[in-house]
């Protein structure tokens, strides 16, 4: 069973950096092609994808939030750690960790690594910024 | 960088009803489309991958359809389970998700 949860503070003033941890289990980040991702949903806003770390290390970002955004992994704990900077009240939002899986079972083909969709989320963690 | 835009943003629908829901992408996107259930208070549920793919353990009445700009997520014969609100989501061109479609009793 694939499970992942999302961990940090759920307060944070504007300017601060923010750090999320996303603890996972019943995968590893260490097999080719799996990736984890961030995203992110204002309240009663549409997803907002922020970036994604690849088992080899490989990072990509939303270039509109890129010179904010660092995410790193620990694989020996099963974590993933985005970090953001200068958050300002407009970043107020749940956010998501997600597994891009790296296997396609319908077709038993190995998957892209462009081929970015989540088959497994975490439950989310509400972020306010405010003073 | 690639708009999606969904439409309607909100659909009222009874239970046994067939309901569709359009994505359309500012550009191609090939077959690179996704489609997310989303209730409210939790985590997006993957449903579609590929623009038909069906993941695995989604109920058969949930399909998918289309290439390039244009895609339809189709539920046929809604199902209490299936009020919540749909998003699809391009991977062609980094990430990007539609503004969401509510999906809500009528």
């Amino acid at each position: 069973q694939i499970t992942l949860k999302e961990s940090g503070p759920t307060l944070v003033k504007p300017t601060q950096t923010l750090t999320l941890t996303c603890t996972f289990s019943g995968f590893s980040l260490t097999t080719s092609g799996v990736g984890v991702g961030w995203i992110r949903q204002p309240p009663g806003k549409a997803l907002e994808w922020l970036g994604i770390i690849y088992w080899n290390d490989d990072k990509r970002y939303n270039p509109s939030l890129k010179t904010r955004l660092t995410i790193t992994k620990d694989t020996s704990r099963n974590q993933v750690v985005l970090t953001m900077t200068n958050m300002d009240p407009v970043d107020t939002a749940t956010y998501y960790c997600a597994r891009k899986p790296a296997y396609d079972i319908l077709t038993s083909h190995w998957l892209s690594v462009d081929d970015i969709y989540f088959d497994s989320w975490g439950q989310g963690a509400l972020i306010t910024i405010s003073s | 960088d690639i708009q999606m835009t969904q439409s309607p943003s909100t659909l009222s629908a009874s239970i046994g009803d067939t309901v569709t829901i359009t994505c359309r992408a500012s550009e191609s996107v090939k077959s690179r489309l996704a489609w997310y259930q989303q209730r409210p208070g939790k985590a997006p549920k993957l449903l579609i991958y590929k623009a038909s793919s069906l993941q695995s353990g989604v109920p058969s009445r949930f399909s998918g359809s289309g290439s390039g700009t244009e895609f339809i997520l189709t539920i046929s014969s809604l199902q209490p389970d299936d009020f919540a609100t749909y998003y699809c989501q391009q991977y062609n061109d980094y990430l990007t998700f539609g503004q969401g479609t509510k999906v809500e009793i009528k």
